[in-house]
């Protein structure tokens, strides 16, 4: 079993919708939380962060983490096509702060 | 600033030659990360340094694979010899010390390499 379980999608839904993305994890060490995204043939690019549980809003982005269920969570309202990219939730804790583990990924589509 | 820089942007080679990958992080950042990706197994990290010391490169996954910082504007990942199953994005990425708070990682657009 994966130490992060994200699944890979593919997620395709209309402009304007709600858009949920999630990530499971095993590693109860972990105490930072992120979102990346990625477009493609790019880097992965921070969207994202946040420290043990709790919500964080960021203008049409809003992260979750529920810590207890090892659950997080990033919903995008009002989608518009240019969000269409890959999702990346990473972790890390402990010592290891530097050591991000990543999810697969979840290739998402917002189409017009 | 430019970012991470990585060159080349894509390889190709052939079996048993030698690739060397180049990185040069941002400025002040003092992590350097090498990651590589794959449809099958997603972002892997394979090294890391601090202060141009290797802290942890257990994920580097054999001897072929090599990686120096000698200094802290620049980094290799060296494979030799090469195969087809290295086939992948290898992406750099660097950052500010973690007492920082929001040190994200800032990641180079990585070096497509294909081994035929």
């Amino acid at each position: 079993q994966k130490e992060v379980e994200q699944d890979p999608g593919p997620l395709s839904v209309p402009e304007g919708a709600i858009v949920s993305l999630n990530c499971t994890y095993s590693n109860s060490a972990f105490q930072y939380f992120m979102w990346y995204r990625q477009y493609s043939r790019k880097g992965p690019e921070l969207l994202m962060y946040t420290y043990s549980s709790g919500n964080k809003e960021d203008g049409r982005f809003t992260a979750q983490v529920d810590k207890s269920s090892k659950y997080i969570s990033l919903f995008i309202r009002d989608s518009q096509p240019s969000d269409s990219a890959t999702y990346l939730c990473a972790m890390s804790g402990g010592t290891s702060y530097g050591k991000l583990t990543f999810g697969q990924g979840t290739i998402l589509t917002v189409h017009p | 600033d430019a970012g991470v820089i990585q060159s080349p942007r894509h390889e190709v080679t052939e079996m048993g030659q030698e690739v060397t990958l180049r990185c040069k992080p941002i400025s002040g950042h003092d992590y350097l990360f090498w990651y590589r990706q794959t449809m099958m197994r997603g972002l892997e990290l394979l090294i890391y340094f601090n202060n141009n010391v290797p802290i942890d490169d257990s994920g580097m996954p054999e001897d072929r694979f090599s990686a120096k910082m000698p200094n802290a504007s620049f980094s290799t990942l060296k494979i030799q010899p090469s195969e087809p199953r290295d086939s992948a994005v290898y992406f750099c990425a660097s950052s500010l010390p973690p007492s920082s708070y929001n040190s994200p990682l800032h990641f180079g657009n990585g070096t497509r390499l294909t081994v035929t």
